[in-house]
């Protein structure tokens, strides 16, 4: 169990820029989660997939923000012609969700964007 | 939706002291509650959670409560270290774990030796 891997750990980019963030499950957990978190605040949830599937997002991923999980393992997160407002901590957590049980979320150590 | 308030955001304790943190949450259709554990530059740990079907979890020196009626559930940490200086956050999900989870705004703990 390597636990939760995000790339890049930091990423600094002029506003309006593309930014393409990673994140790698532990193996075999079926959801993948995103969350956003900005200074001196908890974690907001953005979006999830169980395998591949996207099932849930929040109205806070603005229709610049797309999130794919192609083949059921690792994930990325993009983010369209970026704005101050997105310099947060972006944290990727994953879990294993099942008939019988369901596992906690395990977070990685997130991607810091800083907008230019 | 739902929301979770956390207190107190700041909290200094002595080493040895017992530390609680209380938060609140707003839907009664909640029934997972996982408290996590964020040291500088790192992700959120999780160092205990609690499913509504029971009241109380022990781990060692930490332990959850929860009171299902006034929606509320607190961590207990006993006999403090300076290692448990952190930000602990307190979360709800409905659907047990595998659902969103909504986090209350963290409480800074420092543990002065």
């Amino acid at each position: 169990d390597t636990g939760v891997s995000q790339d890049p750990r930091h990423k600094i980019t002029k506003r309006g820029q593309n930014v393409t963030f990673r994140c790698d499950p532990i193996s075999e957990h079926n959801r993948l989660y995103w969350y956003r978190q900005t200074l001196g605040q908890g974690p907001e949830f953005l979006t999830y997939f169980q395998n591949e599937a996207q099932l849930e997002k929040s109205r806070l991923l603005s229709d610049r923000f797309s999130a794919e999980r192609p083949k059921g393992s690792f994930s990325t997160l993009e983010i369209q012609r970026t704005e101050q407002g997105d310099s947060a901590m972006y944290l990727c957590a994953s879990s294993s969700v099942g008939s019988l049980s369901n596992q906690p979320q395990h977070f990685g150590d997130g991607t810091r964007l800083s907008i230019l | 939706g739902e929301n979770v308030e956390q207190h107190p955001s700041t909290l200094s304790v002595q080493e040895g002291d017992s530390a609680v943190i209380k938060c609140t949450y707003s839907d009664s259709a909640s029934n997972y509650f996982p408290w996590y554990k964020q040291e500088l530059g790192k992700g959120p740990q999780l160092i205990i959670d609690i499913r509504s079907n029971v009241g109380e979890k022990k781990d060692q020196r930490i332990a959850v409560t929860l009171n299902k009626t006034a929606k509320h559930f607190s961590l207990h940490i006993t006999e403090t270290q300076p290692e448990d200086s952190a930000v602990y956050f307190c979360a709800a999900s409905k659907g047990n774990a595998g659902n969103m989870l909504t986090f209350g705004g963290g409480t800074r703990l420092m543990v002065k030796p």
